[in-house]
């Protein structure tokens, strides 16, 4: 499974845009690139998923440049309950089992 | 309402002891999983099961057992092979390559 690194964590205040970027400089062909957030005591949610260019939803967007190495969350005008862990996971795909590999994730901190 | 379910939120066990966690979901997932957590840090695999009555394990398989007898139902037994059972551990379930969809938890505390 591809290994992800993201940063450890990030402060950010209300109304601001967060971007977050992930490296997965060794993932796969049919890899997806998935987005969760987790708050404490609380099982992850997911945000969003993507496999290449960019997508959007309600919550966020995700940028996927060409060569599929990195990508980054974008979360626009975040509040004070987007604090959270965010994780970036490559893999999801049904050959694997669909295994996700988790790794510390990224602790945003948004402040008044 | 769909949704998966653990029980209990929290548990107690003392040393030597077998103690098994609950998981259902009524989503018609094929798929479910189960994860540890330990303060601060990432989510790790312990077990996964692509179809009934098959699984594998993950990556800290050890010390814990599965069964998968019922596509709805996923028990996880943390047995007293584990030496460092405290954690909070997660379940969750899929179907396809799509989504996990993680249920609330169950903090076990070893006294």
């Amino acid at each position: 499974l591809a290994k992800t690194t993201q940063p450890i964590s990030m402060d950010s205040y209300e109304g601001q845009e967060v971007n977050i970027t992930c490296s997965h400089n060794n993932i796969a062909t049919n890899d997806y690139i998935t987005w969760y957030q987790q708050f404490p005591s609380q099982g992850p949610r997911f945000i969003i998923q993507g496999y290449k260019t960019k997508v959007t939803n309600e919550v966020a967007s995700l940028f996927i440049p060409a060569d599929r190495k990195s990508s980054t969350l974008s979360l626009p005008r975040v509040s004070l309950s987007d604090t959270a862990v965010y994780y970036c996971l490559v893999g999801a795909n049904k050959a694997a089992g669909n295994k996700l590999t988790f790794g510390g994730g990224t602790r945003v901190l948004v402040k008044p | 309402d769909g949704g998966i379910t653990q029980s209990p939120k929290y548990l107690f066990r003392k040393e030597g002891q077998n103690v098994t966690l609950s998981c259902e979901q009524n989503l018609n997932h094929d798929a479910m999983y189960w994860y540890r957590q330990d303060p601060g840090q990432g989510l790790r695999l312990i077990y996964y099961s692509q179809i009934v009555n098959d699984f594998q394990k993950g990556d800290i398989a050890e010390g814990y057992s599965v069964s998968r007898e019922k596509k709805e139902s996923f028990p996880l037994t943390v047995t007293s092979a584990q030496k460092n059972p405290t954690a909070f551990y997660l379940c969750a379930s899929s179907i396809t390559n799509n989504e996990q969809f993680f249920g609330p938890g169950t903090r076990l505390t070893v006294l």
